[in-house]
């Protein structure tokens, strides 16, 4: 069954760590996202990517990287997590076909950093 | 640049009430409309979408209609189930990007 995955779903961890964020996705979709969801819901984008060494930086200015080694994988890294980065992340794709965009979530990881 | 503006919430309504969650727009081309429901502890999914003016979009229930001459695309719901309880995100596209509304955050009570 063709779906988008996303590890770990909660994590909790303390200021300076190094994080990463991983986002799977089976749908051979070219196009991956990497949206943060702030606490009153508002989502906005932070990175995407159109294919394999292809990353690109979204509307709202982000500490995080990326990577996009691998059409299906598409992970995250704070080098250095901090208390600001306490938020929902949300990965999604989108086949780089579609005339309408439509993007397909994950279920999203919970990071709050202590 | 793109704007989607949405009807602020919370919205509290009665089990088998009529729904209705305003969602207007601002684009400069013709962008594809929809709406994403995001469940308690989950990802968006896709609700229903319209490509082109005068498009009804529906599922489960909802629908939409683009409407070009008013930039609208309001979700509607004839009769609310408990299980409708979610936040509601209306969105557009355009130059391969999706812009969000900032989500209404839907209770339906028995």
């Amino acid at each position: 069954e063709a779906d988008i995955y996303q590890t770990p779903r909660y994590l909790v961890i303390g200021t300076g760590k190094k994080i990463t964020l991983e986002c799977s996705q089976t749908m051979g979709h070219d196009k991956m996202y990497w949206y943060q969801q702030d606490p009153g819901m508002e989502l906005h984008l932070i990175h995407y990517s159109y294919g394999v060494n292809s990353t690109e930086k979204g509307d709202l200015s982000s500490e995080s990287t990326v990577s996009r080694i691998r059409t299906e994988h598409f992970p995250l890294t704070l080098e250095s997590a901090r208390p600001s980065h306490t938020s929902q992340y949300l990965c999604a794709s989108s086949e780089i076909t579609s005339a309408y965009n439509e993007q397909f979530f994950g279920p999203g990881t919970r990071l709050t950093v202590l | 640049g793109n704007s989607v503006t949405q009807m602020e919430g919370p919205v509290t309504l009665s089990e088998e009430a009529f729904l209705t969650i305003n969602c207007t727009y601002t684009a400069t081309g013709y962008p594809s409309l929809f709406w994403y429901v995001q469940y308690p502890g989950e990802g968006l999914q896709l609700l229903l979408k319209a490509t082109k003016a005068d498009d009804k979009g529906s599922n489960k229930g909802f629908e939409a209609t683009y409407r070009k001459e008013t930039t609208s695309f309001h979700l509607e719901k004839g009769s609310v189930q408990v299980s409708d309880s979610a936040v509601y995100f209306c969105a557009l596209s355009e130059e391969e990007k999706l812009t969000f509304g900032t989500g209404t955050r839907l209770t339906i009570i028995p």
